[in-house]
């Protein structure tokens, strides 16, 4: 199994509600991350989960929070989000961090209105 | 500091025709480099890397990409370019040592034309 499994694929909501991304991968990867696109641009790092350790850009809003149950899954909280945070956003794994090939999943297109 | 250049935003290519995108890099030492290619609304895939050994790499979709020490570059290539080539590729940059996420660049359209 090499995908790493983003649902939903597409989700709409308004500025006062609260959802959920979710991420999957059983490849045995020890880190995984969460990006933001926006279209037309490279993907914008926004957390890495890798050894129990979050890392996090530092430009991110609290209104984005990631939780990491286990080492298969990594969640990304949306919780008063504004329209300029519409995007795609896109969960990868790899084996490790920086040296390793990125495998990313097909993302979720996020709509804020 | 690190960074990554795609000089070119958009290219346009007739199918059949050959291709080169391009790619430079700058890093302290000799980065692990990476060529990704998106389709629309869709995710990231690898379409080659470069560690270290041969500096002409080969990857999937019959694409290739030639490491260039002296020029900081890591241009792709292909041959033969099919229409459903059409997307867009970046050219990423990662550190030898764990720890650092990888770099992107802006991106370059592709577009074939029959």
């Amino acid at each position: 199994d090499t995908e790493v499994t983003q649902t939903p694929k597409h989700l709409v909501m308004g500025m006062t509600n609260k959802k959920s991304l979710k991420c999957e991968q059983h490849m045995g990867h020890r880190a995984m991350y969460w990006y933001k696109q926006k279209a037309k641009k490279p993907p914008e790092l926004m957390f890495v989960y890798s050894y129990e350790k979050l890392s996090i850009n530092e430009s991110v809003p609290s209104r984005f929070s990631p939780e990491c149950p286990n080492s298969s899954l990594l969640n990304l909280h949306l919780h008063a989000l504004q329209p300029e945070d519409s995007a795609l956003y896109l969960c990868a794994s790899s084996q490790d961090v920086g040296r390793e090939k990125l495998f990313f999943g097909s993302g979720t297109q996020l709509s804020v209105l | 500091a690190q960074s990554v250049t795609q000089p070119d935003i958009h290219i346009t290519v007739s199918e059949g025709a050959s291709l080169e995108l391009r790619c430079n890099y700058s890093y302290g030492a000799t980065p692990y480099l990476f060529w990704y290619v998106q389709s629309p609304g869709q995710g990231l895939q690898l379409l080659l890397k470069y560690f270290s050994g041969d500096t002409l790499v080969q990857g999937i979709k019959g694409f290739e990409a030639e490491f260039k020490r002296s020029q900081s570059s890591f241009n792709l290539r292909k041959p033969s370019v099919h229409w459903s080539d059409a997307a867009e590729y970046f050219c990423a940059v990662g550190a030898r040592q764990a720890g650092t996420a990888l770099i992107f660049g802006k991106g370059t359209t592709l577009s074939v034309s029959s």
